[in-house]
């Protein structure tokens, strides 16, 4: 069995600042673990992956997230906000099989100018 | 097409039509799955086709939900006698295999609104 929590439905943070959503799971064997950004009315995409080669994994646009499993989470941070990064984030964790992927509810973040 | 492609993108159904979803994969993906999106919610898991292996249909809500793959490509998701919880997004995705470190690449959905 496996879950995923995704703290805070909603976070703003002003252009500059630091990003940082939260994510925890719970699985029954090791995880691989996702995040994907949905733009308006589009897919998901692939943020970044863990995959068990590193626990600080680099993504695409500047995202990054640590996985730490004596906390079970799998947050991620990126230094600086930009108005681009405004959409919305979903935390996703799989087992052996990847289309058994759970998604948590997602977290739309909002960028101030 | 480079990416996965979902048709129609938007549907507009009376309750107790039936409605088709279109699904076609990147191209050599031997996995194709189907999620839905309600509002403000997550992902919900529907079904996975992984290469000719029977599919797993676990995630079906009910039996009147039913998808099939032919040619081990195209997918359509068929809903009969629609209801209004049926309306949400329903999104589509392939991988070019079902091990679970696979990024799944997401076609922009349908949206169904059942009126």
């Amino acid at each position: 069995a496996q879950s995923v929590t995704q703290l805070g439905s909603h976070v703003s943070v002003s252009e500059g600042a630091l990003v940082l959503l939260r994510c925890n799971y719970s699985s029954s064997v090791p995880p691989y673990l996702f995040w994907y950004v949905q733009y308006p009315n589009q897919g998901l995409q692939l943020l970044l992956k863990y995959t068990s080669a590193a626990t600080l994994v680099k993504g695409i646009n500047g995202f990054e997230a640590e996985f730490k499993k004596s906390e079970t989470s799998f947050h991620l941070t990126k230094p600086s906000a930009h108005m681009s990064d405004a959409a919305e984030y979903f935390c996703a964790v799989s087992g052996t099989n990847a289309g058994k992927s759970t998604f948590g509810d997602g977290t739309t973040l909002t960028v101030k100018p | 097409g480079a990416g996965v492609s979902q048709s129609p993108s938007n549907k507009v159904t009376e309750k107790g039509k039936d409605v088709e979803l279109r699904c076609d994969p990147i191209s050599g993906h031997t996995a194709l799955y189907w999620y839905r999106q309600s509002l403000g919610q997550g992902l919900e898991f529907l079904i996975y086709f992984q290469g000719n292996s029977a599919p797993d249909k676990s995630g079906l809500p009910s039996d009147r939900f039913s998808a099939e793959r032919t040619g081990g490509s195209v997918s359509t998701l068929t809903i009969q006698r629609t209801q209004q919880e049926d309306s949400a997004v329903y999104l589509c995705a392939s991988s070019l295999v079902w091990t679970g470190n696979t990024e799944a690449f997401f076609g922009q959905g349908t949206r169904l609104t059942v009126v």
